[in-house]
């Protein structure tokens, strides 16, 4: 089974911090992704790499960067953390981009910014 | 107007009835469509899909989609308290690329 791991299930950062939220994935899986889940917004796609060192930017990326040193490693930095950024923020990753590009997630990080 | 629309609930229903949970989109290119499904605190998991017109059946669930109305569908039948979660339909292109677009989801709330 493909596992896809998270850091921190629950996170709670001051406003201005530097958050780092890392993931995992055990399964040699090409390409990785960086969504927030809100109420009522759905999965908003922040980032998403295909490749070691390649990112693309999703619908959301400001206030976002990523980095991607490792195949199976793919971390989501908050440069300077708001309010606002307060969410549930899921990784994925998936095998290839073609057909159903079927994404495995991870159980989501839950961080709040006070 | 965002590509894939879906009604965020919630829905609640008694044991054993059907459910019919729905979702529009408004680009033609989408080719593939897709119902992942997320119990609390975990993350989405893929359910089920289909390749363009028709339905597919799985045990309880059938996942339908009529292009010519770009109207997607999954119905549960004798809907168990384990269905109880939130579905998410999403759809992407018969293209390379990696954008697949979610809908909000829909909470299912099935009670015994």
């Amino acid at each position: 089974d493909v596992k896809v791991t998270q850091s921190s299930r629950y996170l709670v950062k001051r406003t201005g911090e530097k958050v780092f939220l890392e993931c995992v994935q055990d399964m040699d899986h090409e390409n990785m992704f960086w969504y927030r889940q809100d109420p009522g917004l759905g999965l908003r796609l922040i980032y998403f790499s295909y490749d070691v060192k390649m990112k693309e930017k999703g619908d959301i990326p400001e206030g976002y960067s990523v980095s991607r040193e490792k195949k199976e490693r793919f971390s989501l930095i908050l440069e300077s953390a708001s309010t606002n950024q307060t969410s549930m923020y899921l990784c994925a990753s998936s095998l290839m981009g073609v057909g159903t590009d079927t994404q495995y997630f991870g159980p989501g990080t839950r961080l709040t910014v006070l | 107007q965002k590509e894939v629309e879906q009604d965020p609930g919630p829905l609640s229903v008694p044991e054993g009835a059907i459910v019919s949970l729905n979702c529009t989109y408004s680009n033609s290119a989408f080719q593939y469509f897709m119902w992942y499904r997320q119990y609390s605190r975990k993350g989405p998991e893929l359910l089920m899909y289909t390749y363009s017109s028709g339905n597919k059946e799985d045990g309880r669930f059938t996942a339908q989609v009529d292009k010519s109305s770009k109207y997607i569908s999954l119905f549960i039948r004798d809907s168990q308290p384990s269905d109880s979660a939130t579905y998410l339909c999403a759809s992407r292109p018969n293209t390379g690329g990696f954008k697949t677009i979610f809908g909000a989801g829909t909470r299912l709330f099935v009670k015994a």
